[in-house]
């Protein structure tokens, strides 16, 4: 299954609200997960199921879809979420688990 | 407090072997999914194999027959064989847990170990 993320790159300001794009190659119902990644960090999980919260990440954080078509977004930038997501379908588990190629956000 | 600490990596030459130890504390191995993921120097991120808690293995096409997963339950670590060894297989590779939802939605992570594959 792959997972296409759009865009590649973004360039937002403090404040901004930003949506963050992942097509799956087919139906993957709500198997979708979101991780940051901070420069020299592990990726730290921020949604599962598409749309669930992950313990201890800010209420800013959102997910939603459902199919083949997911979003991520970010109500409102603050200086710490500048770094680049990935999304990640467990559909195909448990022989293929397959991650989008990520996008950078960075500051404007 | 849940803690994953991966050893291991180095630089090995072609076609060589090198086994990455995780070990876990915090929690028990073998109650949790345990996987590892890859990323390669400026690139994304790669699933590469799983361990049940019941015990089966997973592995990622570009890995498998090459790679093995295991646990030692005794010391509480996750174990990576890896073996033929090629270029492609640098990276930066991380011991992670699931948080108990689908077995891959990885909520804990350890720091990292870098293996480089070079002659």
């Amino acid at each position: 299954i792959q997972m296409t993320q759009s865009p590649s790159s973004l360039s937002a300001s403090v404040g901004d609200r930003v949506t963050v794009t992942c097509r799956a190659s087919q139906t993957i119902s709500h198997n979708l997960n979101w991780y940051q990644q901070k420069a020299g960090k592990a990726p730290k999980l921020l949604i599962y199921g598409a749309s669930s919260l992950q313990g201890g990440v800010p209420s800013r954080f959102s997910g939603s879809g459902s199919g083949t078509d997911f979003t991520l977004t970010i109500s409102s930038l603050q200086p710490e979420d500048f770094a680049t997501y990935y999304c990640q379908q467990t559909y195909g588990s448990p022989r293929d688990i397959t991650f989008g190629q990520g996008t950078r956000l960075e500051i404007k | 407090e849940v803690q994953l600490v991966e050893s291991g990596g180095g630089l090995v030459q072609p076609g060589g072997s090198l086994r990455l130890s995780c070990a876990a504390s915090g929690f028990t191995v073998s109650t949790n999914y345990m996987s590892w993921v890859r990323q390669a120097p400026g690139k994304g991120l790669e699933w590469v194999s799983t361990i049940y808690s019941g015990g089966p293995t997973y592995y990622a096409d570009s890995v498998k027959g090459r790679f093995t997963i295991s646990r030692h339950n005794s010391n509480n670590t996750v174990y990576l064989q890896m073996n033929s060894l090629r270029t492609e297989d640098t990276a930066l590779y991380y011991c992670a847990r699931d948080i108990g939802y689908s077995g891959y939605d990885w909520g804990y992570w350890g720091q990292g170990t870098l293996v480089t594959v070079s002659s």
